[in-house]
């Protein structure tokens, strides 16, 4: 079956530690997508890429890093220097021959720093 | 900038009939988008409207003018498992093809 796959579903990390979360995509999706959800905030974009070896920023990228060596894989790095890292994380991807139109998203990462 | 706005909670009664609006404002229109997103669980699709005008799927219906910068996701014979979150987005025109999400509206269903 495709999809997206996200783990692990619950993270609990250290403050001052860096912690990279996975996405892996099998749907050969071109474009992918990391998003933060808060409370009342709606889904913020981190990162995203549409081609492998490029990503672009989003609206929230302080304190994150990505990387895209692979097409179907898209890791999230949460540095000690992001402020508030506790958080829903969503990854998505999306399809160039279709317009990039529907996203398809992973089940999510929940961070909790303690 | 964009600027996407609903409701932040409505509720309503299993079997009845619910419309939740969304109003935006972008630098260009290339794309409505509603998604439903049960609690700690991943967005899923429901509909994409490019062109003015109602599409229909099952239950759920989705509405566009974009002369008005508005959209209604209808949702008709309300079931316990629609209580949800129900997401709107947006794709603006100039390339990058990236939705701006507004912030949600939660569903409740009451029995």
């Amino acid at each position: 079956d495709g999809g997206i796959t996200q783990s692990p579903k619950y993270l609990f990390r250290k403050e001052g530690q860096n912690v990279t979360l996975s996405c892996e995509q099998n749907l050969n999706h071109d474009a992918m997508y990391w998003y933060r959800q808060d409370p009342g905030q709606g889904l913020r974009l981190i990162y995203y890429s549409q081609i492998v070896n490029d990503f672009q920023k989003g609206d929230i990228a302080e304190g994150y890093s990505v990387s895209r060596e692979k097409k179907e894989s898209f890791p999230l790095t949460v540095t000690s220097a992001q402020k508030n890292p506790t958080a829903f994380y969503l990854c998505a991807s999306s399809a160039r021959d279709r317009g990039y139109n529907e996203q398809f998203f992973g089940p999510g990462t929940r961070l909790t720093v303690l | 900038g964009q600027n996407i706005d609903q409701p932040t909670e409505m509720t309503a009664t299993e079997g009845a009939i619910v419309q939740i609006n969304c109003t935006y404002q972008t630098s260009g229109f290339n794309g409505l988008f509603w998604y439903q997103q049960h609690a700690g669980e991943a967005p899923t699709f429901l509909s994409y409207n490019v062109l003015d005008g109602l599409e229909e799927k099952g239950r759920f219906s989705s509405f566009l003018s974009r002369s008005k910068g508005y959209s209604y996701l209808l949702l008709k014979e309300l079931q316990m498992k629609d209580s949800a979150s129900y997401l709107c987005a947006v794709h603006s025109s100039g390339g990058s093809y990236i939705p701006t999400f507004g912030r949600g509206t939660s569903l409740i269903v009451h029995p």
